[in-house]
């Protein structure tokens, strides 16, 4: 139940096109839904956020779509560019029970935008 | 320049050696994180603090062993129960864990090969 579950695993989209990555939860008590970009080498940077009292949120080309029903999330990338080429996690989290102070991550996806 | 600050970038350790990774941040935030990353499974919690003198176990602590002795500070210690311990290691830090974990910033991580 604390599982989050992202797809696809690897994804390459051509420049300027639309990058659309997907992630499914099963624990209700969820309340809070981040997105982290990960560089090579690096350590991964929060991207967007979002909490389930809204359907969407957009921040300049990168926009969070939450659908609390079918307890699913995605984020789109709109024009693409090579440099967001990294690896994209999604995770959730709560402020009470087993999930309180963790953050769950889903297994990541490699994005890759080709000029 | 506040971050956080993980020591060495890469280590190399023989079977059987026990091996401690470094976390410093100077951010003044009260949660620290430890993560484990490993290809195609995203990051899994090893090891968590909310406030200095106490930590809880992540999702695999198992073979795994921290302190927080001081606010700044969060080692991790690699013992030789640990079965696979290759992989790259992530230390975080968020302001604090009662207002909901809210964002999480990471270190550089730590690249852990058995040889």
């Amino acid at each position: 139940q604390q599982q989050v579950k992202q797809s696809p695993q690897s994804l390459i989209v051509q420049k300027g096109g639309i990058s659309i990555i997907n992630c499914a939860y099963e624990n209700t008590a969820f309340d809070y839904f981040p997105w982290y970009q990960q560089f090579p080498g690096k350590g991964p940077a929060l991207l967007i956020a979002i909490r389930p009292d809204v359907s969407e949120k957009k921040e300049g080309r990168f926009t969070i779509s939450f659908n609390k029903s079918a307890k699913q999330f995605s984020l789109h990338i709109m024009d693409s560019q090579p440099g967001d080429s990294a690896t994209y996690f999604c995770a959730a989290t709560s402020n009470g029970g087993t999930s309180y102070g963790k953050l769950t991550f889903g297994q990541g996806t490699i994005l890759t935008v080709h000029p | 320049d506040g971050g956080i600050t993980q020591s060495p970038k890469y280590l190399f350790r023989k079977e059987g050696q026990n091996v401690t990774l470094s976390c410093e941040q100077n951010l003044n935030h009260d949660a620290m994180y430890w993560y484990r990353q490993d290809p195609g499974q995203g990051l899994r919690l090893i090891y968590y603090s909310q406030i200095v003198n106490d930590f809880q176990k992540g999702d695999i602590a198992e073979g795994y062993s921290v302190s927080r002795e001081k606010k700044e500070s969060f080692p991790l210690t690699v013992t030789s129960a640990q079965k696979n311990p290759t992989a790259f290691y992530l230390c975080a830090s968020s302001i604090e864990v009662l207002a909901g974990v809210g964002e999480q910033f990471f270190g550089p991580g730590t690249r852990l090969t058995v040889l």
